[in-house]
């Protein structure tokens, strides 16, 4: 069956740095998005992506953050100038039309650690 | 703005035992709701929908418009079903999940 996969896995940075998380969705799906979940916290919306632009973001999604679509497979969600408040297990998700009742299917999860 | 909110943090049963994760949301429009669970080391994946009126793994979840409720229930809990689930709400025209906090369920044997 076809996953969602997600890479690195666990990702270490140092405050001010630059990260690119990456994805790859699930390959007939249409739209994307990530979440990010603060340890202890709930499951938060950040960003949905279709058509090669942003369709929804949160507040949570400001200038420090941007997603990119840089070829036919990966998905890729960057954070400019990381803060230790960006700490936190981000998810990727996919789904195949987008709409309120489509199913997200998410993948494993990246840990972004910022010291 | 929409919220959802899971009151139990943890929920503990013995095996065979009913269970009942709690759910309410506010929101002002007609929304989506969603169960998605989550077990130790794997991915968050979708349980149901409400709009399926499904039964999955036995679990079912009734959408109660007058109390705001999405309760998630099983007549006899297996150990297979300790997991972390979330309640989710999406709005009808809009593809962002806002989540509850989650439960980690237990079921004891």
């Amino acid at each position: 069956e076809p996953e969602v996969t997600q890479t690195p896995s666990h990702q270490v940075t140092q405050m001010g740095q630059e990260v690119i998380l990456r994805c790859v969705p699930i390959s007939n799906h249409l739209y994307f998005y990530w979440y990010r979940q603060i340890l202890g916290q709930k499951v938060e919306f950040l960003v949905s992506f279709y058509n090669n632009e942003i369709s929804e973001k949160s507040e949570i999604f400001d200038d420090q953050f941007s997603v990119e679509r840089p070829d036919g497979s990966n998905f890729t969600l960057k954070i400019r100038s990381t803060k230790l408040e960006d700490s936190a297990m981000y998810f990727c998700a996919s789904s195949e039309y987008g709409q309120g009742l489509d199913e997200q299917y998410f993948g494993p999860g990246t840990r972004l650690t910022v010291t | 703005a929409q919220r959802v909110t899971q009151p139990e943090k943890l929920l503990s049963v013995f095996k065979g035992a009913p269970v009942e994760l709690k759910c309410n949301y506010s929101y002002s429009g007609s929304p989506e709701l969603f169960w998605y669970v989550q077990y130790s080391r794997q991915r968050l994946q979708l349980l149901l929908r409400h709009i399926s009126r499904e039964s999955i793994k036995g679990f079912t979840a009734d959408l109660n418009k007058g109390e705001t409720s999405f309760h998630l229930k099983k007549p006899f809990a297996q150990e297979e079903d300790s997991a972390m689930y979330y309640c989710a709400l999406s709005p009808g025209s809009a593809r962002q999940l806002t989540f509850g906090s989650g439960t980690q369920l237990t079921v004891l044997p």
